[in-house]
């Protein structure tokens, strides 16, 4: 059955550190991408998509997602945090035949002044 | 334009009851997906309706229903509620279809605690 891992399920840095979340997927056929915030007390936001093409993703608020396809991964990545991306994040995979999204269980990553 | 919205924001239950949440697409969205979030299992997909047609189901048993109307919007049903049904329901919105590559717009969510 098709899966979506979150490595890291909580994350704390400092501000202006650089982040990195991991997520694998477990389909070997054709997927879109995403990444999806939760910010404390609000809705699902996306964050940034893949569909095709560039395999380099650039989203909202200096957020970027790298697609390789040969290790089933979207990390996403941000040079430098800030204390307002306090939030969680969640991937998902949608399975590019059926339109069925799976979502990760999702990292709470806190940011400190 | 308006965002998805949901009602109601929160309802509380008791085990063997039934209960309808509603979703409103953001307008000219054809696409509704309901989602079940839980701190245990995270966010789980329910099913998918697209013009009035379920075009998508995920692993819930047969307890949990749907159905969208010719204005888009979309009911979710849950019937003989259980404790393990306490979650946060997501509803999602698309221009098109789910297999097409449309982006999801989420609500704020329904709570539903089942005492």
């Amino acid at each position: 059955a098709q899966s979506v891992s979150q490595h890291n399920h909580h994350v704390i840095l400092s501000e202006a550190a650089s982040l990195e979340l991991g997520c694998n997927y477990s389909y070997g056929g054709t997927v879109n991408l995403f990444w999806y915030v939760q910010y404390p007390g609000q809705h699902l936001q996306l964050l940034l998509k893949y569909f095709s093409g560039d395999p380099l993703v650039k989203g909202i608020k200096g957020f970027e997602a790298e697609f390789i396809k040969s290790k089933f991964s979207f990390n996403l990545r941000k040079p430098s945090v800030q204390w307002s991306d306090t939030a969680e994040y969640f991937c998902a995979v949608k399975n590019g035949n059926t339109g069925k999204l799976i979502f990760g269980q999702g990292t709470t990553l806190q940011v400190k002044p | 334009k308006a965002g998805v919205t949901q009602t109601p924001r929160y309802l509380i239950k008791t085990r063997g009851q039934q209960v309808t949440l509603s979703c409103s697409p953001i307008s000219g969205h054809r696409s509704v997906s309901w989602y079940q979030q839980t701190p245990g299992q995270g966010l789980q997909f329910l099913f998918e309706y697209f013009s009035e047609t379920q075009r998508n189901k995920g692993n819930f048993p047969g307890r949990f229903s749907g159905r969208q109307f010719s204005n888009s919007r979309s009911e979710m049903n849950v019937s003989t509620l259980e404790l393990g049904d306490s979650a946060l329901y997501l509803c999602a919105s698309s221009l098109g279809s789910l297999a097409g590559n449309n982006e999801q717009f989420f609500g704020p969510g329904t709570r539903l605690t089942v005492l």
